[in-house]
């Protein structure tokens, strides 16, 4: 079944390092892509999406690259800020567009 | 614009008991999809409603059962409790017809459930 393994944190950084956050997927057919962040005591926003392969999604400076021939959507972020910590999950859809597939998390903290 | 929103944001319960969760969804949108998220743990999709109807349905037993009204508003009903069932549980709501790839699910904040 559809699937999405993701880099185990916690993830710690000191302001403006650069962060990685890996993420690959195992899915039927041409799932589209995501990034999702929850803050402490919230839900889940949206931060970035892809709907095909070598498709660039962006958003508050982070990055993802759709990524067929690897099976992956790595999120990126060239200077990170403290207001970024929070928890990262990667996710898929299904076929249908409907079920979204999420991985296990990643909890980032940005010291300054 | 209201976003989604969730009652009652904390519950405590103990086992055996029954629970019922309700959720309202972003304006416009018509379908409801609920969410399981235990502690350190990514959501896990328990089913989703349109047009009154469960739709699609995650690997959940048939303790967790669900309702949506014309309004679509939705409850997450769940019997039986067990001490796994405590968790954060996640409404997103959608619009089935949106003409992409994939419906944007946009999440509420949740109703923490604990059962003791």
């Amino acid at each position: 079944g559809d699937s999405v393994t993701q880099m185990e944190g916690p993830v710690t950084l000191s302001e403006e390092a650069f962060l990685t956050i890996n993420c690959t997927y195992t899915a039927t057919g041409y799932p589209s892509l995501f990034w999702y962040v929850q803050y402490p005591g919230e839900g889940l926003q949206l931060l970035l999406k892809a709907t095909k392969a070598d498709d660039k999604g962006s958003n508050k400076g982070f990055e993802a690259t759709y990524r067929k021939e690897t099976t992956s959507f790595h999120l990126e972020k060239g200077s990170v800020q403290v207001s970024d910590s929070a928890v990262y999950f990667c996710a898929l859809s299904d076929r249908t567009g409907n079920q979204f597939y999420f991985g296990t998390g990643t909890s980032l903290t940005v010291i300054p | 614009d209201a976003g989604v929103t969730q009652s009652p944001t904390h519950l405590i319960k103990t086992r055996g008991q029954q629970v019922t969760l309700r959720c309202s969804p972003k304006s416009g949108h018509d379908t409801v999809s609920w969410y399981q998220q235990a502690l350190g743990q990514g959501p896990q999709f328990i089913f989703q409603y349109y047009e009154e109807e469960e739709r699609q349905r995650g690997n959940f037993p048939d303790r967790f059962s669900g309702h949506q009204f014309p309004n679509y508003s939705s409850e997450l009903n769940v019997n039986a409790l067990l001490l796994g069932d405590s968790a954060l549980y996640l409404c997103a709501s959608s619009l089935a017809a949106s003409g992409g790839p994939y419906n944007e699910q946009f999440f509420g904040p949740g109703t923490r459930l604990t059962v003791l």
